[in-house]
């Protein structure tokens, strides 16, 4: 099983819509998230990281983050067409913050 | 301007054969990583480098080999390739090897026929 799961596998939304990611953790070492944004054929970059229970915003995306469940969640308000790309959920587990565990990622397009 | 260049960006090869994936990177950072991501599998670590010391290694393979030359190299030399060794292989740098970002090179894409 993917210490790191997240869904839905694939995600389709109108412009303009809001995107909703899931990101879960089987591992209970897990201590911090991030999520990564990976255009087709490029390399994934950094979009935002979470540490603490709560919620972060930053412009049009939001993460909140359930440290007693291992949940992590990213929105997306007023998607836009180059929102379209893989979104890859990270985490680190504890005693080893050099290696990143990654999920299958989510793919959104954002319809026009 | 890429500051992770990573040579070659396609790299073909017959198994059983020998290459070395180059990675430089331009950030200033003191750790550096590899990642492979292959179809229907999550971006995978496979090796971790601070000060350019080998930090942790989690691939199973001896065929894997990093070598560090300098503090801004990480090149990643794969010995008797198979045709599961095809896949895109990303270096990465952060700062410290904390909980930083990581920021990844454009990857080189490797197909082992």
């Amino acid at each position: 099983q993917q210490k790191v799961q997240q869904s839905p596998e694939s995600l389709i939304v109108p412009e303009g819509g809001m995107a909703s990611l899931n990101c879960t953790s089987s591992d209970r070492n897990v201590d911090y998230f991030w999520w990564y944004r990976q255009h087709s054929g490029k390399s994934p970059k950094m979009l935002m990281s979470i540490f603490s229970n709560g919620e972060k915003e930053e412009g049009r995306f939001t993460v909140h983050l359930n440290k007693a469940s291992l949940h992590t969640s990213l929105h997306i308000r007023d998607s836009q067409p180059s929102d379209s790309a893989l979104y890859l959920c990270a985490a680190s587990m504890t005693g080893n913050t050099r290696k990143l565990i990654f999920g299958l990622g989510t793919t959104l397009q954002v319809q026009p | 301007d890429p500051k992770i260049i990573q040579k070659p960006k396609y790299l073909v090869a017959v198994t059983g054969s020998e290459k070395i994936l180059i990675c430089e990177q331009y950030l200033g950072h003191n750790a550096m990583y590899w990642y492979r991501q292959s179809a229907k599998k999550p971006l995978e670590f496979m090796f971790s480098y601070s000060y350019q010391k080998l930090m942790d290694n989690q691939t199973a393979s001896s065929r894997f080999q990093p070598q560090s030359s300098k503090k801004n190299h990480l090149d990643l030399q794969i010995t008797a390739l198979k045709p599961d060794d095809s896949a895109t292989y990303f270096c990465a740098s952060s700062q410290q090897g904390g909980q930083e970002t990581l920021y990844f090179g454009s990857g080189t894409r490797l197909t082992v026929l």
